[in-house]
């Protein structure tokens, strides 16, 4: 039972074009949710995040949309690089302990 | 600031042995996470302590997996014995603290690989 779902388990992009990655929850109790990147033989670094009492937050090239009614988050990067090319993990909390569950991740290919 | 530290980052052993992990996470952290990320799976959290104690082991498999984090410092993930299926990277993270809004630090992660 996934209560945190990326159903793109890959996206390729042109460098300097927009990347939109997608996540999904089940969980109405989750109200903060992260965007972790993570490149090959690393551990994940947290990227950005959003409180569900919001419904954006930015971060310079980063930003995160969240759609409650729908249980819908999105990420976009614009302009992408190719230095932007890693597995994007979605994540969600909702415990009084702050414990992430995470997404299956989408591996974003930047094509120079 | 040093990042989390994990060794070994390599294990390959064969089923029915036992391995250890070693965590040392940021200095002042008080909050510990080992996570199981199966190939193609997001990390799953096994167990977090908050100091030396234990506050979530729920999804820890009792039978075969243990941890310890001893003086509230380091900390070590234990199997015995290993099964094909534990196969994985176990990650480790720390935090200042608990609760949601603590951002959690992740080392390098082990590859254990099960044969």
């Amino acid at each position: 039972d996934q209560q945190v779902k990326q159903n793109s388990p890959s996206l390729s992009v042109q460098e300097g074009r927009i990347s939109i990655l997608n996540c999904d929850y089940t969980n109405s109790m989750f109200d903060y949710f992260l965007w972790y990147k993570k490149y090959p033989a690393e551990g994940p670094t947290f990227l950005i995040s959003i409180s569900s009492i919001k419904d954006k937050n930015e971060d310079g090239r980063f930003t995160v949309f969240l759609n409650k009614s729908a249980k819908h988050l999105s990420l976009h990067i614009v302009p992408s690089q190719p230095g932007d090319s890693a597995v994007y993990f979605c994540a969600a909390s909702g415990g009084s302990q702050g414990n992430l569950i995470f997404g299956k991740g989408t591996k974003l290919s930047v094509k120079p | 600031e040093a990042g989390v530290a994990q060794s070994p980052r390599y294990k390959i052993i064969e089923k029915r042995q036992s391995v250890a992990f070693w965590c040392n996470p940021i200095s002042g952290h008080a909050t510990l996470y080992w996570y199981q990320q199966i190939l193609g799976q997001g990390p799953k959290l096994l167990i977090q302590f908050q100091n030396n104690g234990v506050v979530d082991d729920s999804q820890l498999p009792k039978d075969r997996f243990s941890a310890e984090r001893l003086k509230g410092v380091d900390s070590t993930l234990k199997i015995q014995p290993a099964k094909l299926e534990d196969s994985a990277v176990y990650l480790c993270a720390s935090s200042l603290g608990s609760g949601t809004y603590n951002e959690q630090f992740f080392g390098p992660g082990t590859r254990l690989t099960v044969l």
